[in-house]
This record gives structure tokens, C-alpha cells and sequence, in this order.
């Protein structure tokens, strides 16, 4: 597709349980990001991929947030016995210039809700 | 430290100029971005600013950037009713790896009546 996707739009799931968020970056985009949005916090950066290299995983707010970029492209977030304050927007970003005029493309996020 | 701050709400009659006002903290950003974000939908690049410059303009959208002071402003002409959004500015503290990471404000909801 043209722009970067994003699976499910809307996740509901039960405290404890496991969930996984799927990025698909704009084809040829070798940076991709996560961030995530919620009513406390704001907009909060999480983790960065870029090419083959070790991942930035600074804003990973706990051990429970992993990721992981397969084959340089596709994207996925887990968070593992979810609580009810991860409930945010996830958003996925790619870029083609991480180090210039970071032009960085947003997909539409997931919901998450934790009940 | 890292905090952008931003007034939170911004209201305008259609036809006239909005100011939409942000202060940074960290000096090392080489770019300052301005997003969108209309409601239910993802975060739309407006426009960005290199750190050397003062100001830019592009097309209804003005840049002004005060380096010494660490304050940025974004200017919409002639605001229309599809301005409704929330606009988020956003620092780029330089990170050891070498990447830019979004560091963004609070947002601020501009609403335009007609």
C-alpha cells in the first residue's frame, strides 16, 4: 500500500492476557517506530528500528514491551499480561532518512483497551 | 531534560490567522516538526524547520523559530474549518545511536468556528 498500516484499529482485551500489534511500513522505509498515545503520558516514543541494527529500545516503559522487525520490514509490538494502564493508541512510523530531514509516516494506530 | 510544552486549546473564527505557540528544552535538536492530527486519524507532517533558520513559510503556513529562547510558533493563515485538529510540535533530541527521536508536546486542540 501507499502509507504504513496498522493491525488491528481496535484491540479489547482482558488484563493479564498477551497482545500483539502489527506494523507495515511503507515499502523501502528502512527506519520504523513506535510510539504510543494515551491521556496521561501523551505521545511517547518506544522503540526504533533501523536497517539491520540493534534496536533502540529506550522508551520501552517495561520488560513486559518487545519487539521485533523481520526480514527489515514488517513490524510487531507485544506487551505481555497486559495491565490497564498500557490502554493507548499505538502508533507505527517509518522513514527513508533517519538522519536528515526525518520525514517520519504515521499509520493510523491501534486502540488498545485493557479491561 | 526533555519537555515540550504547548497551550492546550485554541480557538479561532474562520478567516482569520491562528498562532499556535510551543517551547523546547533540548538545544541538540536539529529539526523541529509540526504534526496533525484530525480526530480518529494518524499524525500528518505539516511542515519542519533546520535549527539555523529562523523562519519558514509555506504556503498558509508560517514557521517562526527562536533559537535563543527555544520557542517555536506555527501560523496558519486564513484558518479554515478544516483546520479543526490538534497540532503537536515536536523536538529531536540527537539519541547515542545516532537517530532522531520524536519528542513531542502535549498538543494543542485548535477549533475553528465559521
Amino acid at each position: 500500500g501507499a502509507g504504513v498500516s496498522q493491525s488491528p484499529s481496535n484491540k479489547v482485551t482482558e488484563k493479564g492476557k498477551d497482545v500483539e500489534l502489527r506494523c507495515d511500513p511503507i515499502s523501502g522505509h528502512t527506519a520504523l517506530y513506535w510510539y504510543r498515545q494515551s491521556l496521561g503520558q501523551g505521545l511517547e516514543f518506544l522503540i526504533y528500528f533501523q536497517g539491520n541494527s540493534a534496536p533502540d529500545k529506550s522508551g520501552l516503559p517495561s520488560d513486559r514491551f518487545s519487539a521485533e522487525r523481520t526480514g527489515g520490514s514488517v513490524s510487531t509490538l507485544t506487551i505481555q499480561r497486559t495491565q490497564q494502564e498500557d490502554s493507548a493508541v499505538y502508533l507505527c512510523a517509518s522513514s527513508f532518512n533517519p538522519t536528515g530531514a526525518d520525514t517520519q509516516y504515521f499509520g493510523p494506530g491501534t486502540r488498545l483497551t485493557v479491561l | 531534560g526533555e519537555d515540550v510544552e504547548q497551550s492546550l486549546f485554541l480557538s479561532v473564527r474562520e478567516g482569520d490567522s491562528s498562532v499556535i505557540n510551543c517551547t523546547y528544552t533540548d538545544s541538540s535538536s536539529t529539526y523541529l516538526y509540526w504534526y496533525k492530527q484530525e480526530p480518529g486519524a494518524g499524525l500528518q507532517l505539516l511542515t519542519y524547520i533546520f535549527s539555523n533558520m529562523d523562519m519558514k513559510q509555506d504556503q498558509r503556513l508560517t514557521v517562526l523559530l527562536n533559537k535563543k529562547d527555544k520557542h517555536l510558533s506555527l501560523r496558519i493563515a486564513d484558518t479554515q474549518t478544516g483546520d479543526s485538529a490538534i497540532y503537536f510540535c515536536a523536538e529531536t533530541p540527537l539519541m547515542n545511536t545516532g537517530f532522531q527521536k520524536l519528542v513531542f508536546g502535549t498538543g494543542t486542540r485548535l477549533l475553528v468556528s465559521p
